[in-house]
């Protein structure tokens, strides 16, 4: 069973570009989110997507926006990036049966702005 | 909203000993308690979760403990080996909050 794909691996982008990361859920899991991980903050939530509609969002600017794709797969974009968004983001999919299912994880994107 | 925290920030301990990892939370819904082990360079990874309706849980070396009255949570490990080195991380969500709230991590670092 294929695990959690995150795409890329690594991102290098210049401050005021955009930059979109790409997640793949484990097979029949519909349940999507996106974390933030820097060595300061720890891991800070960004939002969650269920069966294409956003379930929650943390507490990120609007530069901050993703969306979820019919087959489950979750992308999210940053814009107008800037020297602090520099960090690992990390999806994590979850099964569709009862509330609080054990997350999986992605290897992350590691995402460095210069 | 959800606010998790966690303490030690570091520990030490030598080969063999036990660790004790504890988490406090503030929403009294919530109600599933997983922690992560995240090793240097890798993704978190579950390693023992606890739902409310629980006081405690076993899998082998770890257990998690939750007073729910005092609403916190505890992870221990015994007879720490040096594979046991990594940071770990306690989480709490609750009812119509599927999103996970995590602590600010521990690292644990075992001493051969």
């Amino acid at each position: 069973k294929a695990g959690v794909t995150q795409t890329p691996r690594y991102l290098i982008k210049t401050r005021g570009q955009q930059v979109t990361l790409s997640c793949s859920p484990i097979s029949g899991h519909r349940s999507v989110s996106w974390y933030q991980q820097t060595p300061g903050q720890g891991l800070q939530f960004l939002f969650e997507y269920f069966s294409e509609t956003q379930r929650n969002k943390g507490n990120f600017p609007g530069r901050f926006s993703g969306r979820q794709f019919s087959n489950s797969r979750s992308e999210m974009n940053v814009s107008t990036l800037e020297l602090g968004d520099s960090a690992l983001y990390l999806c994590a999919s979850s099964g569709t049966t009862g509330q609080g299912s054990g997350y999986t994880f992605g290897s992350g994107t590691r995402l460095t702005v210069v | 909203g959800e606010n998790v925290e966690q303490h030690p920030s570091t520990l030490s301990v030598q080969e063999g000993d036990s660790a004790v990892i504890k988490c406090t939370y503030s929403d009294s819904a919530s109600n599933y308690f997983p922690w992560y082990k995240q090793e240097l360079g890798k993704r978190p990874q579950l390693i023992i979760d606890i739902r409310s309706n629980v006081g405690e849980k076993k899998d082998q070396r770890i257990a998690v403990t939750l007073n729910k009255t005092a609403k916190h949570f505890s992870l221990h490990i015994t007879e720490t080996q040096p594979e046991d080195s990594a940071v770990y991380f306690c989480a709490a969500s609750g009812a119509g909050r599927r999103a996970l709230t995590f602590g600010s991590g521990t690292r644990l670092q075992v001493q051969p």
